[in-house]
């Protein structure tokens, strides 16, 4: 069936240095994407969100790519610090077609910030 | 703003037996709240879709009569795993959302079950 999916299970990165964590989705009719972050043992925490009218949307320290030919969403942090280390979940949702609000979770990049 | 708990953050029942997980958006009206489970270093898995006044939207392989939901007010809807088994431990976390236009989902903390 329809699925989001991750490329890297692990990332692993130098205190200072940027991130990337990649996410590919495989529903065309997604229109909201959602980046979140969660820490061990917590619920999910917001980072930022981008529509599918939008192909880059900047937060602080971070911003999402959406390329819609190819499927694909990326999140960019930078210059990663040691509390960025968590896991990471891109979501997508078809509320246009469906006015489904329920969030589709990838499978998650855990980020390993080295000091 | 937004913010949303749960109840129990932990809890360890025998095998057999029922236990409620409550999820209350503290500050603001959710007219919908959904229900994920999540297994050890498992993405969010979505249980149900939860509305106010409603029966709950179970999805597909979820045992309504297992796993039941009651939305009786704007800011609590409760999760009651009925007769738990050891393969129901997990992480189950509820979110809410606002209504209107905005499809912004506010997570709870989880609740970590345990079932012995």
């Amino acid at each position: 069936g329809e699925s989001v999916g991750l490329h890297l299970p692990t990332l692993s990165v130098q205190e200072g240095d940027n991130s990337i964590i990649n996410c590919a989705y495989s529903n065309s009719a997604s229109d909201y994407f959602i980046w979140y972050k969660q820490e061990s043992g917590k619920g999910p925490q917001f980072i930022i969100d981008i529509r599918s009218n939008m192909d880059k949307r900047q937060g602080q320290r971070v911003t999402v790519l959406l390329n819609k030919t190819v499927k694909h969403l990326s999140l960019q942090i930078a210059a990663t610090q040691p509390g960025d280390s968590a896991v990471y979940f891109c979501a997508e949702n078809m509320s246009v077609d469906t006015g489904r609000r329920a969030l589709t979770f990838g499978s998650g990049t855990r980020l390993q910030v080295q000091p | 703003g937004a913010v949303v708990s749960q109840h129990p953050s932990r809890v360890i029942c025998k095998s057999g037996t029922s236990v409620k997980i409550e999820c209350r958006s503290l500050d603001f009206q959710a007219t919908t709240m959904f229900w994920y489970r999540q297994f050890p270093k498992q993405s969010l898995m979505l249980m149900a879709t939860s509305n106010e006044g409603s029966k709950a939207t179970y999805e597909q392989g979820v045992e309504k009569d297992k796993f039941l939901i009651n939305h009786a007010s704007l800011t609590l809807s409760t999760l009651t795993v009925t007769s738990a088994h050891p393969e129901d431990s997990s992480f189950y976390i509820c979110s809410a959302v606002t209504g209107g236009s905005s499809y912004e989902q506010y997570f709870g903390p989880g609740t970590r079950l345990t079932v012995t």
